[in-house]
């Protein structure tokens, strides 16, 4: 009965790679986000979608695509991977104005 | 432009002591605003929210008030546990402007 859920839960790649992760939710929630957290834990908004919709797509290189192929579920695929990219990618969702539901997380590691 | 800025910690306290996390905002329209709590190795969860002014969040002991004449949302809690060791992060929504901001997040350690 996980509400939202990410995959994978830990990536470690290597610099210039390409990789993605992906988000579920079963919350019938109509918008979704991506949010990085640094290693000071301060939380950074990527992106949202609203209904399929891009809505938000803050300033973050444009190595950085997300893809929401259903209300369900948003996905985010990094081109070229940096050492600055290291991080923990976290997945939310939310109904109208109401409070966001957080994913476990994705820490992605690059060498 | 809109922002949440919360004390910095770490904020070290003793079993059962009282606890305090200042929170204050800025923004344009009426938002709603949230705790979120982060234990080590998880995601973010709601502790508590508030939606209008005046209106008093609590969830598990712990409470905020939202004061719109001092555009603050502090964080209380009478008797903190060990277990409430985490981040604390402040939020405000605006979703007709489809904004949602975070604050810096405050790590609160309690020591048996």
């Amino acid at each position: 009965d996980t509400a939202v859920s990410q995959t994978p839960k830990y990536l470690v790649t290597q610099m210039g790679n390409d990789k993605s992760i992906k988000c579920e939710q079963n919350l019938g929630h109509d918008t979704m986000y991506w949010y990085k957290q640094d290693s000071k834990k301060f939380l950074k908004i990527m992106f949202s979608y609203n209904n399929k919709e891009l809505i938000i797509n803050e300033t973050v290189p444009n190595r950085f695509s997300p893809k929401s192929p259903d209300k369900a579920h948003l996905n985010l695929h990094i081109n070229s991977l940096e050492l600055g990219d290291s991080a923990v990618y976290f997945c939310a969702s939310s109904l109208a104005e109401s409070e966001q539901y957080f994913g476990p997380g994705t820490r992605l590691t690059v060498t | 432009g809109d922002s949440v800025t919360q004390m910095e910690g770490p904020v070290t306290l003793s079993e059962e002591a009282f606890l305090t996390i200042n929170c204050t905002y800025t923004a344009t329209g009426y938002p709603s605003l949230f705790w979120y709590v982060q234990y080590p190795g998880e995601g973010l969860q709601l502790l508590l929210k508030a939606t209008k002014a005046d209106d008093k969040g609590s969830n598990k002991g712990f409470e905020a008030t939202y004061r719109k004449e001092t555009t603050s949302f502090h964080l209380e809690k009478g008797s903190v546990q060990v277990s409430d060791s985490a981040v604390y992060f402040c939020a405000l929504s605006l979703y007709n402007f489809n904004k949602f901001y975070f604050g810096s997040g405050t790590k609160l350690n309690v020591k048996p």
